[in-house]
């Protein structure tokens, strides 16, 4: 087995910040990602790594960036917080084919004042 | 791309009640499935892993049914209980490449009521 931990669990921003959210896996994972979810629209993909220093755009890139500094690790960065925002950011890993499964983190949640 | 539609967004059912969720997708390639629930609070765990070959899966309390014919995948709770309350997600993956990404419907929020 194995665990994804996110840090920080909640995170409270002003409009125009810069904000990093930070994810850890020991599953020895090959690929991992960052979803944003938002009630009533499900998950949208952020970015993914297929591994280490490989960065792919989701359908939700614009406005983030993301980086994987080892394969353990996947740190994801709202680049100007929007005012009003409210989010749940989930990251996830899996191995790399597309038949296995997604293991996600218990989210951080965002809220920009 | 995949287009994954998933109804109703919103299910409330008495306890001992049957309660089922339904997808589309758009793309015939589709081959692995997914289910996942999500309890209030919490992150998504995987309820279920389906193949593209496999038709009738049974879990315990529940079954996934896939009709590649008509791109439908099912979840059905055959006697809903109030722990089964919680927003219920499917995942679709390709069978091409080694990218492995999915594409998630828009959930399901299932209340069931004592």
């Amino acid at each position: 087995g194995g665990i994804i931990t996110q840090t920080p669990k909640f995170l409270i921003g002003q409009e125009g910040q810069k904000l990093t959210l930070k994810c850890q896996q020991n599953f020895n994972h090959d690929t991992m990602y960052w979803y944003r979810q938002d009630s009533g629209k499900g998950l949208r993909l952020i970015y993914y790594s297929i591994t280490e220093n490989d960065l792919q755009k989701g359908d939700l890139s614009e406005g983030y960036d993301a980086s994987r500094e080892k394969k353990s690790s996947f740190s994801l960065t709202v680049t100007s917080a929007q005012k009003n925002e409210m989010a749940v950011f989930l990251c996830a890993s899996s191995r790399q084919r597309n038949q296995d499964t997604q293991y996600f983190g218990p989210g951080t949640r965002l809220l920009v004042l | 791309g995949e287009q994954v539609e998933q109804r109703p967004p919103h299910l409330s059912v008495r306890e001992g009640d049957s309660a089922v969720i339904t997808c589309t997708y758009t793309d015939p390639n589709s081959y692995y499935f997914f289910w996942y629930k999500q309890e209030p609070g919490a992150s998504l765990q995987l309820l279920m892993k389906v193949f593209s070959s496999t038709e009738i899966n049974e879990g315990q309390g529940f079954t996934v049914l896939l009709n590649k014919k008509d791109k439908r995948l099912s979840l059905n709770l055959t006697a809903a209980h109030p722990g089964d309350s919680a927003a219920y997600f499917c995942a679709v993956s390709h069978s091409g490449g080694s990218n492995a990404k999915l594409t998630f419907g828009k959930g399901t929020k299932l209340s069931v009521k004592s």
